[in-house]
């Protein structure tokens, strides 16, 4: 069975100060871990997958194996970064299971 | 993005009735969902569909049902509501032919179950 454990249910920064958000899983097979983000008002959508190792809006994560973790990271904190972040693992039937997500608040 | 609709936006319902959740897409997209969303406990699948003749059961699907009416279309129906089942239901869409794990979503709908 799978897990994906978001420890922290809420987060809060300064602006312009680093953040993290923790994402741990538990997978059998090879992982594929994505986050997705829920800014207010707005629809959930794909903020960014380990296998691009993009960087979006300033965010990166980067899939470590040995501490089975994708945390996501941005060196300086803004205000339109505040909202809902949810870590998802690719299943083995295709689908996504999503953590439970961290409410992050930038302060001004 | 409006291209994945669902309709009731808010419903409010008492204990034993029966509701219908809709969700249209105009994506054309193969693939369909749904979840729950609960304070804490993030979203949780319900069903899925890769295609009009495919649907299984996710991880919660106890009182819940499904229908596939179309490639477009894909209805959850509780079939006699009861007050856990308050919760904000989202529905969205995937194709196999997009980068595996992006999904599309809805706007939600707001179910309370009195």
């Amino acid at each position: 069975a799978q897990r994906v454990t978001q420890p922290e249910k809420l987060l809060s920064v300064f602006k312009g100060a680093p953040v993290e958000l923790k994402c741990n899983y538990s997978y059998s097979g090879s992982p594929e871990l994505f986050w997705y983000v829920q800014y207010s008002r707005q629809r959930l959508q794909l903020l960014l997958r380990h296998i691009s190792r993009e960087s979006i809006k300033g965010f990166t994560a980067d899939l470590n194996k040995g501490e089975t973790s994708f945390h996501l990271k941005k060196p300086f904190a803004q205000e339109e970064d505040s909202a809902m972040y949810y870590c998802a693992l690719r299943t083995g039937a295709n689908n996504l299971f999503f953590g439970t997500g961290t409410r992050l608040t930038v302060i001004p | 993005d409006a291209d994945v609709t669902q309709t009731p936006r808010n419903r409010i319902t008492k204990t034993g009735k029966r509701i219908m959740l809709e969700c249209s897409q105009t994506k054309g997209h193969d693939r369909m969902y749904w979840y729950r969303q609960d304070p804490g406990l993030g979203l949780r699948l319900i069903y899925y569909s890769f295609d009009v003749k495919d649907i299984n059961k996710g991880e919660i699907s106890d009182g819940y049902s499904v229908s596939r009416q179309a490639q477009a279309k894909f209805s959850l129906s509780l079939e006699s509501a009861i007050p856990n089942q308050t919760a904000l239901y989202f529905c969205a869409t995937g194709d196999r032919d997009l980068v595996v794990g992006e999904q599309f979503f809805g706007p939600g709908t707001r179910l309370t179950v009195l």
